[in-house]
C-alpha cells in the first residue's frame, strides 16, 4: 500500500517568507507526527496529532511555526519569517494510534532558507 | 526527561562478520525501545521494537536487539553483516503508559560494512 507522501521533497525560500509543507499520511492512521532533522543529528519531535487535534506541540521551537490537520489526514506544517536556522529536513510520520506503534517516516521535506 | 546515546558515531565490520550497533537509554518508568534505519535519500524504515516480554527481539533482514533493563541498553545485532547493511541507524526511546511522552531519538551511527 501507499506510504507516507511529503511535498515538496526540496524547497527554497529566501528568508522571512513563509512556507507550507504537507503530509499524507497512511490511510487509517490516527497519529500524525512531524519531525525536524538537521545535518548529523537524529529526527527532532516538534508535534504530534491524534485525529485533527494536536495533542502535544511542546516541540515546536517558537510562533513562527504551526502545523493543522484539519480532517484528520492530510497535514501541514507552516513556517511564517523564515530564518535561515529553519534549514533542515522535515519529516513527517504516522501510526495506527498513539503508544507502541511503529510509527512510518515519508521522504521528508529538505528546506532551504537562504 | 528522555534520552537516548548512540556512543559510536560511526561502525565498520568486514562483510560477514557480526556487527554491534550500540544504544542506551534514560525514561522515567518503563520504556518503548525502536530501532530505525536510514538509507541515503530515503526516508527512514522501521526495524524493530521492544515493548514487551521477551529480552531478545528479531526485526527486519535479519536484525535482532537485546534489552538490558539493568544496563538500560538496547543494542542492535546482526550475525552476519552484508555490504547492504550500511546506512544510518538510529535508536529511539519514548516511555510507556499513558501520557504524550514524544519519542527521542539518537543521533545516529553510521554503520559501514566492507567487502
Amino acid at each position: 500500500g501507499a506510504g507516507v507522501s511529503q511535498t515538496p521533497s526540496n524547497k527554497v525560500t529566501e528568508k522571512g517568507k513563509y512556507v507550507e509543507l504537507r503530509c499524507d499520511p497512511i490511510s487509517g492512521h490516527t497519529a500524525l507526527y512531524w519531525y525536524r532533522q538537521s545535518l548529523g543529528q537524529g529526527p527532532e519531535f516538534l508535534i504530534y496529532f491524534q485525529g485533527t487535534g494536536a495533542a502535544d506541540d511542546s516541540g515546536l521551537p517558537n510562533d513562527r511555526f504551526f502545523a493543522v490537520r484539519p480532517e484528520g489526514s492530510v497535514s501541514t506544517l507552516k513556517i511564517q519569517r523564515t530564518e535561515r536556522g529553519d534549514s533542515a529536513v522535515y519529516l513527517c510520520a504516522s501510526s495506527l494510534t498513539w503508544g507502541e506503534y511503529e510509527q512510518f517516516f515519508g521522504p521528508g521535506t529538505r528546506l532551504t532558507v537562504l | 526527561a528522555q534520552s537516548v546515546a548512540q556512543p559510536e558515531d560511526q561502525v565498520n565490520v568486514a562483510e560477514g562478520n557480526p556487527l554491534t550497533v550500540k544504544c542506551t537509554y534514560s525514561v522515567s518508568g518503563n520504556p518503548y525501545l525502536f530501532w530505525y534505519v536510514q538509507y541515503p535519500n530515503r526516508g527512514l524504515q522501521f526495524l524493530l521494537k521492544y515493548i514487551t516480554g521477551d529480552n531478545l527481539v528479531k526485526g527486519s533482514y535479519g536484525f535482532e536487539a537485546e534489552f538490558n533493563k539493568s544496563q538500560t541498553s538496547f543494542h542492535l545485532k546482526k550475525p552476519s553483516a552484508l555490504v547492504s547493511d550500511s546506512a544510518l541507524y538510529f535508536c529511539a526511546v519514548r516511555a510507556s503508559g499513558s501520557g504524550n511522552t514524544p519519542l527521542v531519538f539518537g543521533k545516529g551511527t553510521r554503520l559501514s560494512v566492507i567487502a
